[in-house]
């Protein structure tokens, strides 16, 4: 049971180019989110999922976007990198209900990526 | 609007106690989390409230009122490891709200 994985674990980009994120669970959560964390700001919500096939725009959803093809799998795509998008990125699942079917929140990250667009 | 606050930065001693508070104002609430994040690595669930009280887990406690907005993580016999900076997080719509979290140093 590896939880959340996210490859690649770094990556330099030059501006304008594109590239894509993976992360996959394997918990069977529904729910898959992204994440951005820059120093003193907290992590700020980019897109997230509520189940295969469904993407939702977060807080900060510009210049990115996302897919959800298979339940285990969401991907973050880069379409033309810029400076201001240097920075680390997670990837978290939860899953929306406990044995007792009491509803839980509890969300579980990766490792993370840490990207750098010069 | 949406917004939780922690201290930024706090300084206590090894084998003491120390307090952490968070207050929010949320649209909606389903649960109070607590996470730890050490330099460089993901951030880790810690404890979660949903109930008023207190709930205990080993050397960490963390306590929530809901008519307030407002919950403290409580964490004894510090140690070394315990230096991070802790998350602060209210459930809302599926989503976790956070605030910008409290990085806490630990000296001998």
């Amino acid at each position: 049971n590896a939880g959340v994985t996210q490859t690649p674990k770094f990556r330099v980009l030059k501006t304008g180019q594109s590239m894509t994120l993976l992360c996959a669970q394997d918990m069977n959560h529904e729910y898959m989110y992204w994440y951005r964390q820059d120093p003193g700001m907290g992590l700020r919500l980019i897109h997230y999922s509520v189940g295969e096939g469904t993407t939702a725009k977060g807080e900060v959803p510009d210049g990115y976007n996302v897919s959800r093809l298979k339940k285990q799998n969401f991907l973050l795509g880069l379409e033309s990198a810029a400076p201001s998008q240097t920075s680390v990125y997670f990837c978290a699942s939860s899953y929306t209900m406990n044995r007792d079917r009491s509803r839980t929140d509890t969300q579980y990250f990766g490792p993370g990526t840490r990207l750098t667009v010069l | 609007g949406q917004n939780i606050d922690q201290p930024t930065e706090m300084t206590a001693t090894e084998g003491a106690i120390v307090q952490i508070n968070c207050t929010y104002q949320t649209s909606g609430f389903n649960g109070l989390f607590w996470y730890q994040q050490h330099a460089g690595e993901a951030p880790t669930f810690l404890s979660y409230n949903v109930l008023d009280g207190l709930e205990e887990k080993g050397r960490f406690s963390s306590f929530l009122s809901r008519s307030k907005g407002y919950s403290y993580l409580l964490l004894k016999e510090l140690q070394m490891k315990d230096s991070a900076s802790y998350l602060c997080a209210v459930g809302s719509n599926y989503q976790l709200i956070w605030g910008a979290g409290t990085k806490l140093i630990i000296k001998p």
